[in-house]
């Protein structure tokens, strides 16, 4: 059976401060890899996509991928606490749809 | 565009009632997924359809789920007939490929009394 795993969480962390969150997936065959933002009560929200190995950076986020590791990660520089939310890590297996891990809660701190 | 819309956004019912969830897709968007969350086991793939064909519907828990999309603009997902344990949030999504990123409706959070 197909795997994306996170730490539950909660990861609390002060303003300013940088949130690192993790995520491990079992498919070797994935190919691409997503991190969905969701607020309570709402839907997840697309922030970030990578698809090679390395690291992609749009503003205060990083997403870093080692698929020899099957390893996926995402940095917040500089958190705010608007930044609270649970992040959700999506991994596609080979050839179907979008599984996603059990979310990392994020509380941010002022 | 308007997103993923999905309707109703809360649904009271009772066990044994039928329910019934709607979505329209994001136009142009070749797969629809319908997934669901609860506390317990996060987000679930349910059903996903590819240019309005179902293609795997592994994850529907039971022969009281089904789901339909009789045209690219419409989808339905039904419960019949409904049991408190399916009390949870129910999402729709689209996406123009298999390997892209989907995008999420604003969910549907059906309670069964």
């Amino acid at each position: 059976q197909k795997e994306v795993e996170q730490n539950s969480g909660p990861l609390s962390v002060p303003e300013g401060a940088i949130a690192s969150l993790n995520c491990t997936y079992s498919d070797r065959g994935s190919q691409s890899f997503f991190w969905y933002r969701q607020y309570s009560g709402k839907s997840p929200e697309l922030i970030m996509s990578i698809y090679s190995n390395g690291d992609k950076e749009d503003g205060r986020f990083t997403a870093q991928l080692n698929k020899a590791s099957q390893y996926v990660s995402l940095l917040i520089r500089d958190s705010q606490p608007s930044d609270s939310a649970t992040y959700l890590c999506a991994v596609p297996p080979a050839g179907t749809a979008l599984i996603f891990g059990k979310g990392t809660t994020l509380s941010v701190s002022s | 565009d308007a997103g993923v819309i999905q309707s109703p956004r809360h649904e009271v019912t009772e066990m044994g009632q039928e329910v019934t969830l709607r979505c329209k897709p994001i136009s142009g968007h070749d797969y629809l997924f319908w997934y669901r969350q609860t506390m317990m086991r996060g987000l679930e793939l349910l059903i996903y359809f590819n240019n309005n064909v179902p293609i795997d519907d592994s994850g529907m828990p039971e022969d009281r789920f089904s789901a339909k999309m009789p045209n690219a603009s419409f989808s339905t997902l039904k419960i019949q007939p409904s049991e408190p344990r399916d009390s949870a949030v129910y999402f729709c999504a689209s996406s123009s490929g298999m390997n892209t990123e989907a995008f999420f409706g604003q969910g549907t959070r059906l309670t069964v009394v």
